[in-house]
């Protein structure tokens, strides 16, 4: 079982939907993060948090719009997304905060299958 | 921009066999990590180096950092059809709260 913890596992929306993806860890870790996966390719940086404030965005579209309401909790809203965006989509934490990670490892929930219509 | 260059792509291989995976860069790494993740699954961290030429092993797995902290390699000896998974090098930098991940090698082991 992974500590990290993502809902819902399994997501189907059309064009027109707003939908909310969910992600709950309780290690303590100061830095989260989400990551959107294509099938047999390596995870793609979308957005980091260190103690709960935006330090990375990789130019992701504004349809895509995170939130980390506590140290625990992070979440992705979705909105008019494309056929595109179907992807695995990936939540992690690490216990570092914003300098020097170093060996700090990263912890991975098992994802949310989005699959968009 | 992908930093870090998996080799091989893909790899199929009957269960027994032993098998080397490389990950290679051009840029220097303070650690370098080493993931796997199965099918429906996150990825999960198999090992941490954090020196150079540093070798470690777990069971059938050794993983070395090149001298030059910019290159890794992960073999496997007698591989097994549980090994079969997406192996995932990132790396790291002091600096900043951003790993890089490798283009990803695909193990199948068939029984």
């Amino acid at each position: 079982d992974t500590e990290v913890t993502q809902t819902p596992k399994h997501l189907v929306m059309g064009m027109t939907n707003k939908k909310s993806l969910k992600c709950e860890q309780h290690m303590g870790h100061r830095a989260m993060y989400w990551y959107k996966q294509k099938a047999k390719k390596p995870p793609e940086l979308m957005f980091v948090y260190s103690y709960e404030k935006l330090s990375i965005n990789e130019s992701v579209p504004s349809r895509f719009s995170p939130e980390c309401p506590n140290s625990s909790l992070l979440n992705l809203h979705l909105h008019a997304l494309q056929p595109e965006d179907s992807a695995l989509y990936l939540c992690a934490s690490s216990p570092s905060g914003p300098h020097a990670i170093g060996d700090s490892p990263l912890h991975f929930g098992n994802g949310t299958r989005l699959t968009v219509t | 921009t992908q930093l870090l260059e998996q080799s091989p792509q893909f790899l199929s291989i009957q269960e027994g066999e032993n098998l080397t995976v490389y990950c290679n860069s051009s840029s220097v790494f303070s650690s370098l990590q080493w993931y796997r993740q199965e099918p429906g699954e996150g990825p999960v961290l198999l090992v941490t180096v954090v020196t150079g030429g540093e070798v470690k092993k777990l069971k059938r797995l050794t993983f070395q950092f090149g001298d030059a902290r910019k290159d890794s390699s992960l073999h496997i000896t007698a591989a097994q059809p549980g090994d079969t998974g997406l192996y995932l090098c990132a790396g790291a930098h002091n600096t900043g709260n951003q790993f890089y991940f490798g283009t990803g090698t695909s193990l199948t082991v068939i029984p």
